[in-house]
């Protein structure tokens, strides 16, 4: 059964980069062409993507994010991860890793969700 | 850029009722929209996706309809466990969420 897990510092400082990992367990990232995805949400508000990645690490971003982020791969452990610059308290938010319900383009709907992590500006 | 309303933002509802909760795209995204379930502390689960389909393991009482603009999800009789916030998502392009409507109880 595929498991995601995100992992990273709960608090970060303003102006400084949050940094997040996704672990894949139960399933390899590369199978299946997949678009890895990270969404936010902030505390009592609705859901943001983020933006997705590709096991061969294609990228696409939110557009209203896209010069703050960056997302990569790591094949080797099973792993992509999110690094979003120059972050304000509007950046605190609920942060999860998810994988679309087919593969070939970030045009999906996800139907396997980690459990997502809290992450504070302050 | 497409963005995505759903109404109503909160929808009191008795146990055994029908419950429609609406989402509107402001172009057309033919049949490119999921419907999530999500519970306080917990990720969102998918429920429909190409606007009708239900996802694995979601109970018949569920069912999604519309295309192009308008699309409604409707669970036919409230059960305790179905208390919660409902979210639409557009995937015609990037994946963008409505605004989610909150289904409690009356």
């Amino acid at each position: 059964q595929l498991q995601l897990q995100e992992s990273g510092p709960g608090l970060v400082k303003p102006s400084e980069t949050l940094s997040l990992t996704c672990t894949v367990s139960g399933g390899s990232i590369s199978s299946g062409s997949y678009y890895w995805g990270w969404i936010r949400q902030p505390p009592g508000k609705g859901l943001e993507w983020i933006g997705s990645i590709s096991y061969s690490g294609r990228t696409n971003y939110n557009p209203s994010l896209k010069s703050r982020v960056t997302i990569s791969v790591d094949t080797s452990k099973n792993q992509f991860s999110l690094k979003l610059s120059s972050v304000t308290a509007a950046d605190t938010a609920v942060y999860s890793c998810a994988r679309p319900t087919a593969g070939g383009t970030i045009s999906r709907p996800f139907d396997v969700w980690g459990q997502g992590t809290m992450v504070t500006v302050s | 850029e497409i963005v995505m309303t759903q109404s109503p933002a909160t929808l009191s509802v008795s146990p055994g009722e029908r419950a429609t909760l609406s989402c509107r795209a402001s172009q057309s995204i033919s049949s490119y929209l999921a419907w999530y379930q999500q519970k306080p502390g917990q990720a969102p689960r998918l429920l429909i996706y190409g606007a009708s389909t239900r996802a694995t393991g979601i109970p018949a009482r569920f069912s999604g309809s519309g295309s192009g603009t308008d699309f409604t999800l409707t669970i036919s009789s409230l059960q305790s466990e179905d208390f919660a916030v409902y979210y639409c998502q557009q995937y015609n392009s990037w994946p963008l969420f409505g605004g989610g409507t909150k289904v409690e109880i009356k």
